[in-house]
């Protein structure tokens, strides 16, 4: 049973167009979402992350918009940039981290 | 940033061999933890391990598993005996206390083979 579920599955959209990436989840006691992006050949980092007490958390170009009634949260990448070319994996937890449960995640490219 | 460096980072073992995957955490942290990745499958939580014990695992942490971190050198994970189903990426994280709202630091990952 997959608790989180991220669609698509892959994305390309146009240097300075908006990405949207998806995530859903089943488990209403889960109280910490982040978001980490994962480039080739390199380790998962922290993007982003939200609590359910915000429906919308902004770091530059990156927001989380996040529905605790349908237990759905997007990722909008504004003004993407091909270096934003990489696989965003969504996450969540009961307990603020100490067990993240995944999503399969998104692979995103930014064509030129 | 922060690195936390895995060791070796491919390895393929013969079915029924012991494998020992090692993690060198960021130095101030306290909190560590391995998660599993089957190829095109999601990062899964096997566990985490604070103050010298193992706080969690998950079901996918079988018997033949077993982590330490003794005397603050790596944090392993040992696996004896192998399975074909071991066959995965591997994955350490450590971090300060996460329920203070401190992010988990991943390393790149121990791609395990098992024939």
């Amino acid at each position: 049973q997959q608790q989180v579920r991220q669609s698509p599955q892959s994305l390309t959209v146009w240097e300075g167009e908006t990405a949207i990436l998806n995530c859903s989840y089943e488990d209403s006691t889960f109280d910490y979402f982040p978001w980490y992006w994962q480039f080739p050949r390199e380790s998962p980092a922290l993007l982003i992350a939200i609590r359910p007490v915000s429906n919308k958390k902004e770091d530059g170009r990156f927001t989380i918009f996040f529905n605790k009634r349908e237990k759905k949260l997007s990722l909008h990448i504004t003004d993407s940039q091909p270096g934003d070319s990489a696989t965003y994996f969504c996450a969540a937890s009961r307990d603020m981290g100490y067990k993240l449960t995944f999503g399969t995640g998104t692979s995103l490219l930014v064509d030129p | 940033g922060p690195k936390v460096l895995q060791i070796p980072s491919h390895q393929i073992i013969d079915m029924g061999q012991m494998v020992t995957l090692n993690c060198d955490p960021v130095s101030n942290h306290l909190y560590f933890y391995w998660y599993k990745q089957i190829l095109g499958q999601q990062m899964e939580f096997l566990v985490n391990f604070y103050n010298g014990k193992v706080m969690e695992k998950s079901k996918l942490f079988k018997d033949q598993f077993s982590v330490e971190r003794p005397d603050g050198s790596y944090f392993t994970l040992k696996i004896q005996p192998t399975a074909l189903e071991d066959s995965a990426v591997y994955f350490c994280a450590s971090s300060l206390d996460p329920g203070s709202g401190n992010t988990l630091y991943f390393g790149e990952g121990s791609r395990l083979i098992v024939v």
